[in-house]
């Protein structure tokens, strides 16, 4: 099983400022690494898939780079609506993995 | 619009059994493989089973295998995800999740979840 450790647990920033996520794989998993943004009280939504393409209606200000074990999710000029927990996953290889999240706090 | 509405979520006793529904809409359910992705109160998310578009593969997260059997009937355009021999582990809300292909783990829409309680 490839295990996902993100970093940080949270992150403390201010709107209008950037934040950068990151995401380890124990193994390589190519490309197919994606991010999802869970809201308290919502399901999970697609933001990134293919380690960097964006998914249908997110927003510019999203961006994910990286490649094989290495991956950075990236939201440049935090919005209130950014304030959430984000979660990478890989699906090159079942099972797929989660990372344990990173709770993206408003400082 | 693509539409997950999950049901079935109960409060259960440990070594009970369950069935979980997923009712799909505002896609052609059977050109998709089919997922349950469950999380426990408080944590992350954890990725239960898969199901290809033809019903011809499954494939189960190890802490399921043996006591959770996922099927479809496309013909109804439903996910079903039947869950015996339950444990207090297996608390948690359990999402339905559309993949993007026929196959794969990459999920695209989500259900707003139904809860899984095991407690005596």
């Amino acid at each position: 099983e490839i295990v996902m450790t993100q970093s940080p647990a949270t992150l403390s920033v201010s709107p209008g400022e950037r934040a950068t996520l990151s995401c380890r794989a124990s193994q390589s998993v190519g490309g197919n690494l994606a991010w999802y943004q869970q809201k308290p009280g919502q399901a999970p939504r697609l933001l990134i898939f293919g380690t960097s393409t964006r998914a249908t209606g997110i927003p510019a200000r999203f961006s994910g780079s990286g490649s094989a074990t290495e991956f950075t999710l990236t939201v440049s000029s935090l919005q209130s609506e950014d304030f959430a927990v984000y979660y990478c996953q890989q699906y090159n290889n079942w099972p797929y993995t989660f990372g344990q999240g990173t709770k993206l706090e408003i400082k | 619009e693509v539409q997950l509405v999950e049901s079935g979520g109960v409060v259960v006793q440990p070594g009970g059994s369950l069935r979980l529904s997923c009712a799909a809409s505002g896609f052609t359910f059977d050109d998709y493989a089919m997922h349950w992705v469950r999380q426990a109160p408080g944590k992350g998310l954890e990725w239960v089973s898969l199901i290809t578009w033809d019903d011809g593969n499954t494939y189960y997260a190890d802490s399921v295998k043996g006591r959770f059997t996922i099927s479809r009937d496309n013909n109804r355009n439903s996910l079903y995800l039947q869950m015996n021999r339950l444990r207090p582990e297996d608390t948690a809300l359990y999402y339905c999740a559309k993949a993007v292909a026929a196959t794969g783990g990459l999920f695209d829409y989500w259900g707003q979840g139904t809860l899984v309680t095991v407690s005596s």
